[in-house]
């Protein structure tokens, strides 16, 4: 069964700073990954999605993420946190039929 | 731009009650998809459903939970008699193809509360 491991439930940084959150995903030959974003009472909505393309995979609201194949990882970065970025991340891989997510890490930005 | 849509967004319950919540996916989508977060915990999966069928579903979603899609827009999820344990926030998603690579479209969810 596939696992996906987000390694920090909670990430603080401040205003204008970067941002960092980890992502492993299940050893896969071609796997599908996916980063999503909860804010507060919405939905969930996709940030960028990896598809054995190029491996650095651009999103949107200036993230982006790089895939590691040696590393089974899927980290999600941005270069300069801004308050409107505090929300729930997740890191999803895709299956045969459903997502398998992470337990998500809740990003708090500090001014 | 097209979203996925759910109802309602909060819905209190007795425990045993049965409750149905109400999703309607993007119109040109064929794969529906039920998910749950229990507070705290994962996003978990549910169901899929395409050509008016279930076709996959995990362990959670036993004989007290159904989906239907009664009409060509609403996709639902019945569940028969709550428990405490099933309050959570359910998440509705829909894609176009069941591709590894397509993404899913989820809707704002619907927060559930047995009491």
């Amino acid at each position: 069964a596939q696992s996906v491991t987000q390694l920090d439930s909670h990430v603080s940084v401040s205003e204008g700073t970067p941002v960092l959150l980890r992502c492993n995903y299940s050893s896969s030959y071609s796997p599908s990954l996916f980063w999503y974003v909860q804010h507060p009472n919405k939905g969930l909505q996709l940030l960028l999605k990896y598809t054995s393309a190029a491996t650095l995979v651009k999103g949107i609201n200036g993230f982006e993420a790089e895939f590691k194949k040696s590393e089974t990882s899927f980290h999600l970065t941005k270069p300069s946190a801004h308050m409107s970025d505090a929300a729930e991340y997740f890191c999803a891989q895709g299956g045969r039929r459903a997502l398998t997510f992470g337990s998500g890490t809740r990003l708090q930005v500090q001014p | 731009e097209p979203e996925v849509t759910q109802t309602p967004s909060h819905q209190v319950t007795q425990m045993g009650q049965e409750v149905i919540l109400r999703c309607v996916p993007i119109s040109n989508h064929l794969y529906f998809y039920w998910y749950r977060q229990i507070l705290g915990q994962k996003v978990e999966f549910l169901v899929s459903f395409y050509n008016n069928e279930i076709s996959e579903k995990s362990e959670i979603f036993d004989d007290q939970f159904s989906v239907e899609r009664p009409d060509g827009s609403n996709f639902t999820l019945k569940i028969r008699s709550t428990k405490l344990e099933d309050s959570a926030m359910y998440f509705c998603a829909s894609r176009a193809a069941e591709r590894l690579n397509t993404e899913a479209f989820f809707g704002q969810g619907t927060r559930l509360t047995v009491v």
